[in-house]
């Protein structure tokens, strides 16, 4: 199994402006992996974080918009930069395995 | 790949009432499913899954789950629901060819009083 820490747990910015969310593992793994749900809607995937190279990023989402560090096998980081309201959405981070997915608790954005 | 669908946006039921959300997957390889349970303002929790084995899955909080591969289904069921059922489930299966997981639309469950 695996826990997850996530944080902010929720934060209200200004549009424009740019937000770290943080993402910390209780044990080391490959891959971990940030979602994206908007208000009253599913989960969409928007990038995979291995550590060492470079997040993969879905269909729709840009590097530019959503750059990720993954500096070792428990921590990562998601910024959502140039912020706008289109960007209020609850932000997860995951570690998957085969056999069951952990989340953290979500960052809930609101831009303003 | 994966796609997961939940034909029901929205389930209104009274408590102590049975309650049936509906799940079905595309795959014609080996799936693993899942459902998620997200209550407000929290992360997703996980309430059981089905990797192999028996087809009837029992999971936490009194729900399970029936494994349908002719109709390419995972229904969760739970025979008396609460007030504090009232959330939002996903289900979810694992893409082997992604490698990653792929989740349903979700369904908001409301129990009344």
């Amino acid at each position: 199994s695996a826990v997850i820490s996530q944080k902010p747990s929720r934060d209200i910015c200004q549009r424009g402006t740019s937000l770290t969310i943080q993402c910390q593992v209780d044990s080391q793994v490959t891959m971990m992996f940030w979602y994206r749900q908007q208000p009253g809607q599913s989960l969409t995937l928007i990038a995979t974080a291995n550590q060492g190279s470079e997040a993969t990023y879905e269909s729709g989402f840009v590097i530019d918009k959503f750059p990720i560090s993954r500096p070792n096998l428990t921590f990562s980081t998601l910024t959502v930069s140039n912020m706008s309201p289109e960007d209020s959405s609850i932000y997860l981070c995951s570690v998957e395995m085969v056999d069951e997915a952990f989340f953290g608790q979500g960052t809930r954005l609101t831009v303003v | 790949a994966q796609s997961v669908t939940q034909l029901d946006s929205q389930v209104p039921v009274f408590e102590e009432a049975p309650v049936e959300l509906r799940c079905n997957y595309s795959s014609s390889v080996s799936v693993y499913l899942f459902w998620y349970v997200q209550y407000p303002n929290q992360g997703l929790q996980l309430l059981l899954k089905y990797l192999s084995g028996s087809t009837l899955v029992k999971g936490i909080n009194g729900f399970e789950a029936e494994f349908n591969k002719s109709q390419t289904s995972f229904h969760l069921r739970k025979p008396s629901v609460h007030i504090s059922d009232t959330a939002e489930y996903f289900c979810a299966a694992w893409d082997n060819y992604g490698q990653n997981f792929v989740f349903g639309p979700g369904t908001r469950l409301s129990v009344l009083p």
